[in-house]
């Protein structure tokens, strides 16, 4: 069964660090060139995309948070991920990692259920 | 605010077609693949197109997508009570070297 699954804290302090956890399992990051994603939602709020890792590690990061993200693999372990410093209460979302193949040209084909991580000051 | 535009609501009624756009400029849709994502209250987004106008494996061809320019579109024929949900366009945009997420339709099945 091909499966993604986010995992780190339910609550974080402001101005801690986050750091969240895409375990993968059914593939590998050889598995049609692809690339793993970090997007997240607020509550009642749209999709933002945060981070990309590439099968061959190349990384691209969203300019507005550029200088608080940080994208990371483990292949031996199937899984990516993704820190967030300083941590503020607008960062309050669900968190969601995705697959995407194809030389991450055929969309997130495949979604983790998500995280709610929620900031308090 | 969103680099891709997409309208905040959308309606139709039961078996007509409804079609939802998505606006951008020449860094993103202009010149990349745009995907269409579907998602139901409280669950995660569902791939719905990639490519601007291909169909994973189990989407109906009820689905389909579609690009001008800098503009893209979804449209949905048949409509189905089952359709009510948000729904996301996305493209790599080369300016940026990031994807980029429409704001998100919600689609009402009168």
């Amino acid at each position: 069964q091909v499966t993604l699954r986010e995992s780190g804290p339910a609550l974080v302090k402001t101005t801690q660090t986050l750091t969240l956890t895409c375990t993968f399992s059914g593939f590998s990051f050889n598995t049609g060139e692809m690339c793993v994603n970090w997007i997240r939602q607020p509550p009642g709020k749209a999709l933002e995309w945060l981070a990309r890792i590439d099968w061959d590690d190349d990384k691209y990061y969203t300019a507005s948070l550029k200088t608080r993200l940080s994208i990371s693999m483990d292949a031996s372990k199937n899984q990516v991920v993704l820190t967030l410093s300083n941590m503020n209460p607008v960062d309050t979302a669900t968190y969601y990692c995705a697959r995407a193949l194809g030389h991450c040209r055929r969309g997130f084909d495949l979604w983790g259920p998500g995280t709610l991580v929620t900031v308090s000051s | 605010q969103s680099v891709l535009t997409q309208p905040p609501s959308a309606s139709g009624t039961p078996g007509r077609t409804v079609t939802l756009s998505c606006s951008g400029s020449n860094s993103n849709i202009g010149t990349n693949y745009v995907d269409w994502y579907q998602q139901l209250p409280g669950t995660a987004p569902k791939l719905l197109i990639y490519k601007t106008g291909q169909r994973p494996s189990g989407v109906p061809d009820r689905f389909s997508g579609f690009k001008s320019g800098t503009s893209a579109s979804l449209a949905i024929s048949g409509l189905r009570s089952e359709d009510e949900a948000d729904y996301y366009c996305a493209a790599w945009d080369d300016s940026l070297s990031a994807w980029v997420f429409g704001g998100g339709t919600k689609l009402t099945v009168l």
